[in-house]
């Protein structure tokens, strides 16, 4: 058990530009979720994946947005033509689908929009 | 609404003193998480409770379903405990697995 792999652990691009983050969940989990966080603020949920499906989405995720999970394993999360107020600390978590069970968060990925 | 309150926002402790963190959130619930992050943003799980109380170390985590709160608590606080403490709660309306999260407690304690 290697835990969650988030990469790149930091990106600072310019407004306008594409993002792609990777997730390497734990590999027997079967949910992942993302979250994003602002400073000094707790986690927003954003979406999560039961296996490949991605079950539910927040109406924080613009159209901007798009997760993907394709074969149930690592998912990516793109954000298009970023915005200032795309600056955050995006989190993944994964868990097995037993309620009772606990999540795994894995250490962020810190995007700065300049 | 759904939210999930904290309290304290921010906790300043000598070591060896007994810590309390407070969180009460609006609706029923299907599962209340408690969770430590560090500076650098690693997040790690310390309960997931339901009902009653759970033990860990030095940690403590009750919870009152009656009345909607949950309490963590750190027996005899060490400098290497000071974090943010975010308490998280799946409510059990609508089904939803996300989970909401309060703002945390950043707990400082100092030699």
């Amino acid at each position: 058990d290697t835990g969650v792999s988030q990469n790149p652990r930091h990106k600072i691009t310019k407004r306008g530009q594409n993002v792609t983050f990777r997730c390497d969940p734990i590999s027997e989990h079967n949910r992942l979720y993302w979250y994003r966080q602002t400073l000094g603020q707790g986690p927003e949920f954003l979406t999560y994946f039961q296996n490949e499906a991605q079950l539910e989405k927040s109406r924080l995720l613009s159209d901007r947005f798009s997760a993907e999970r394709p074969k149930g394993s690592f998912s990516t999360l793109e954000i298009q033509r970023t915005e200032q107020g795309d600056s955050a600390m995006y989190l993944c978590a994964s868990s097995l689908r037993l309620s009772n069970s606990p999540l795994h968060f894995g250490n962020g990925t810190r995007l700065t929009v300049t | 609404k759904n939210e999930v309150e904290q309290s304290p926002q921010n906790l300043t402790a000598q070591e060896g003193e007994f810590i309390t963190i407070n969180c009460s959130y609006s609706v029923g619930i299907s599962a209340l998480h408690w969770l430590q992050q560090h500076p650098g943003g690693g997040i790690v799980s310390l309960f997931m409770l339901s009902s009653g109380k759970k033990k860990h170390g030095r940690l403590i985590a009750t919870i009152n379903i009656q009345e909607k709160h949950s309490s963590l608590h750190i027996t005899a606080s060490h400098p290497r405990d000071s974090a943010v403490y975010i308490c998280a709660v799946r409510f059990s309306q609508g089904g939803s697995e996300k989970l909401v999260f309060g703002k945390g407690t950043k707990l400082t304690v100092n030699p």
